[in-house]
């Protein structure tokens, strides 16, 4: 089983529309949780942290349930520049960062 | 803040030949580097863990005579591809834990290797 499972999609939606992501992780020590951003052929950039209360920024929003083992995040709104691949990334406890094959999203006008 | 300069962004070597990546903090001491690396499609799996002073911790499958990694300074950690083959063409890309205020990690640029 991988340690951060996602699934890849890819997720076509209309400019406007609500996608929701989700991610599983394996490893019950996990310290930190977060979403990544990457664009073809780019570098990661850090989206947002996850936290178990939950956060928001703007139109996306994260949450945690530690219980479960699960993260998601919520993009309301979407836009064209939205399209992109969305990296689940949880840190072990020694602080390595374990990466989920990252989901797909097309945002079509 | 907390800048990693990566280089080269894009490489093409022949095959048998050796490729050094240059993963540089530029306005922080990064005591740690993480190097991983990512075939199309897939996740960003961690290679090794590079400590200044330090031999790195290189993760299950990774050969180590393979893929040399230097952490000889606070600012700058290397990876050498050795006796690179087709097989090893792949995106790789350093990061490092941020220090001082904020949180999280940065990212070096990537290097795309194309092995011939």
């Amino acid at each position: 089983r991988k340690e951060v499972e996602q699934d890849p999609g890819p997720f076509n939606v209309p400019e406007g529309a609500t996608v929701a992501f989700n991610c599983t992780y394996s490893n019950s020590a996990s310290q930190s949780f977060f979403w990544y951003r990457q664009d073809c052929r780019k570098e990661p950039k850090l989206l947002m942290s996850v936290y178990s209360s939950g956060n928001e920024d703007g139109r996306f929003t994260a949450q945690l349930n530690r219980a479960s083992q699960y993260i998601s995040l919520l993009i309301r709104d979407s836009k064209l520049s939205d399209s992109a691949t969305y990296l689940c990334v949880v840190t072990s406890n020694t602080g390595k960062l374990i990466f989920g094959q990252g989901t797909t999203l097309q945002v079509k006008p | 803040g907390a800048v990693v300069s990566q280089h080269p962004s894009r490489v093409i070597c022949k095959s048998g030949t050796s490729v050094k990546i240059e993963c540089r903090s530029l306005d922080f001491q990064a005591t740690t580097m993480f190097w991983y690396r990512q075939f199309p499609k897939q996740s960003l799996m961690l290679m090794a863990t590079s400590n200044e002073g330090s031999k790195a911790t290189y993760e299950q499958g990774v050969e180590k005579d393979k893929f040399l990694i230097n952490h000889a300074s606070l600012t700058l950690s290397t990876l050498t591809v050795t006796s690179a083959h087709p097989e090893d063409s792949s995106f790789y890309i350093c990061s490092a834990p941020k220090t001082g205020a904020g949180y999280g990690y940065t990212f070096g640029s990537g290097t795309r290797l194309t092995v011939v």
